[in-house]
Formats: C-alpha cells, structure tokens, sequence
C-alpha cells in the first residue's frame, strides 16, 4: 500500500523561510509531487521529484530522498498569500498505470 | 486554454436523494480522476478514467456511487441515495495520461460542495 506523513500545521512569520516535511511509503515508488489549495480553491500543481536532490522554482523548492523516502518543500522570503494548505503526493507504480496518493496536507499559515 | 470545469459549485439535498456531478476536463487529457475531499484532508480518489475505461475504481462505494465517461470525454458521478456521511468537496481532475513514469500534473476543476441535510 501507500501511504504518507506530514505535519497537520505549520506557522511563520511574512518574510521568513519553511520546510513542510514528508515521508512516504509506496511500493514501486516513482516520483513525489507537492500541491498547494487556498481555502475554497482547487488544488494546484507546485512540483515533482523523481530524483534525488533539490528542485528549485522561484520561491519554492522541493527535495526528494528516495533512500530515506523523505522529501520536503522548502518556501522563502514567506508572503501573506502563501497561507494555504500544502499536499505532498507520491506516485507509484500500480495495476491500472501509476496511482497517486494525496497526503491529508500541511495547513501553513503566515503571520504579518 | 479553459481549464477542468464542474458543475454545480455548490449543492444542498436531503439525504437518501440523488445527485450528480459533471466534469468537462481539459481538451487532450486522457486520464480523468474524480476525488472526495473532507475538510483537512487531502484528496482521496474515487475513481480514474483513461479515455472511457475506469481503470481503478476500487475506492468507490458501488453500492450507491456511480460514474460514467461515454465518449472519453466529460464525465458525470452519481450518489443514489445520499447519506448524511456523502457531505464533503467532490474534485474532478486531468491529466494527459497516467501511463507516463515521469511528471503526471494533474489539473484540478473547482469542487463541488455537497451538502447532505
């Protein structure tokens, strides 16, 4: 099976830099994507790993650990409108094609 | 380019009534997902699409769920009857196909909100 572990909540102050954490477990395991979900909004695509090491895409970056199923999604120089949830999401390999399993998400929030 | 597209936004019935959701997904994606998500969970899926083949259903509660992709195209998810447990956010999503081992974005329509009363 798959499964995933994030923190619930996580808070910063405007300006500042955070790490939202995730590890996973999947079976034949190809690559972890991060969303990001505004409250009432859809969730939309931020990045993918397939590799290890760090994807970097403005202010945001993602790290993959394959050897320590670990990755996170590290955010700078932190803004208001950052306040959002943030989905890990691992890819695997699957009867039907690759499956992807969405974390239950990291509630981030930005204080001024 | 118009992105995934659901209907209705929001939608309130009694419970043991009927609904149904409809989702038109971005023009040349194959694989069409639809998802259930509670509120402070991410999204769960009930059911993924390639073309007009439901090719993981295993998360869909047959007994009362329901989905259809005819023409590989829009799709339409049913709930007959409703319970007051169905009440969550109903996401329909794309991609162009999940039989890729690299990056498969998915691309999220609005939600529908249900509401079971």
């Amino acid at each position: 099976g798959q499964s995933l572990e994030q923190p619930s909540e996580v808070t910063a102050v405007e300006g500042a830099i955070v790490q939202i954490n995730c590890t996973y477990q999947t079976s034949g395991f190809y690559g972890l994507s991060w969303y990001q979900q505004h409250d009432g909004g859809a969730p939309t695509f931020l990045s993918y790993n397939a590799l290890d090491g760090l994807e970097e895409t403005g202010r945001f970056s993602s790290f993959l650990s394959r050897s320590d199923s670990y990755g996170y999604l590290l955010l700078q120089e932190l803004q208001m409108k950052d306040s959002a949830s943030y989905f890990c999401a691992v890819r695997g390999a699957d009867t039907g094609g690759f499956k992807t399993i969405f974390g239950a998400g990291t509630r981030l929030f930005v204080k001024a | 380019e118009a992105g995934v597209v659901q209907s209705p936004r929001y939608k309130i019935i009694e419970k043991k009534q009927p609904v149904a959701f409809w989702c038109n997904p971005i023009s040349g994606h194959n694989t069409l997902y639809w998802y259930l998500q509670n509120l402070g969970q991410g999204p769960e899926l009930l059911i993924r699409y390639e073309n007009e083949e439901a090719v993981d259903d295993s998360q869909l509660p047959k007994d009362r769920f329901s989905a259809e992709r005819l023409k590989g195209v829009d799709s339409t998810l049913k709930i007959q009857p409703a319970e007051l447990g169905d009440s969550a956010v109903y996401l329909c999503a794309s991609s162009l196909d999940s039989f890729r081992a690299e990056n498969n974005e998915q691309f999220f329509g609005p939600g529908t909100r249900l509401t079971v009363l």
